[in-house]
């Protein structure tokens, strides 16, 4: 069965580095997604991703943050300046386009910013 | 901002037994919703979805109520097995599909069937 890959699993960064988190999507797919989740809160979304634009993005989706999908198949997310408080799960999540499908996630990358 | 609510951190069932979790919304612009289940290390698998036009569809032992005027949904799990043990988020959108098709997403509830 396809699915959404993300590498790495795990990733440890000191404060004030760049940091890009990449993911293949399914390879049939549309929309690209990034959420994040802050240990021990929910899961919240930051960005969609269609055409080669960025369709929405949340208010924590700021200018230290960017998405790019370089050649047809990674779709990435960097953050330019981590911060302490970057540091949760980032999955990325995809979906075909049909009104009858659903998004599919990744397993996560864990950033931890020290 | 909690638009999406699942007031229960944690629920407990016996194997054979029905699981209820449930789940709150206060965006009356919601119109599609889904429960997605993830165990640890892993992302949130979809499990069961729900159009704002139903009240209920079933998918073998899931089944999601919908009561829009309540604005509640609840996801009964029929009989509960061990390896439904996970943690299960309740999911809304306002739209199903398109460009603007995104997930706001509850705090999750950790159910754990014992054996």
């Amino acid at each position: 069965e396809p699915e959404v890959t993300q590498t790495p699993s795990h990733q440890v960064t000191q404060m004030g580095q760049e940091v890009i988190l990449r993911c293949v999507p399914i390879s049939n797919h549309l929309y690209f997604y990034w959420y994040r989740q802050i240990l021990g809160q929910k899961v919240e979304f930051l960005v969609s991703f269609y055409n080669n634009e960025i369709s929405e993005k949340s208010e924590i989706f700021d200018d230290q943050f960017s998405v790019e999908r370089p050649d047809g198949s990674n779709f990435t997310l960097k953050i330019r300046s981590t911060k302490l408080e970057d540091s949760a799960m980032y999955f990325c999540a995809s979906y075909a386009g049909l009104a009858t499908d659903t998004q599919y996630f990744g397993p996560g990358t864990r950033l931890t910013v020290l | 901002d909690q638009q999406v609510k699942q007031n229960s951190p944690s629920l407990s069932v016996q194997e054979g037994r029905i699981s209820i979790l449930n789940c709150d919304y206060t965006n009356s612009m919601f119109d599609y919703f889904l429960w997605y289940k993830k165990y640890p290390a892993e992302g949130p698998t979809f499990l069961i979805s729900i159009s704002s036009i139903k009240d209920k569809n079933e998918d073998g032992r899931f089944t999601v109520f919908l009561n829009k005027s309540a604005k509640h949904l609840s996801l009964h799990i029929v009989p509960s097995q061990p390896g439904d043990s996970a943690v299960y988020f309740c999911a809304a959108s306002a739209v199903r599909g398109g460009s603007n098709y995104k997930l706001t997403f509850g705090k999750g509830t950790l159910l754990t069937v014992n054996p």
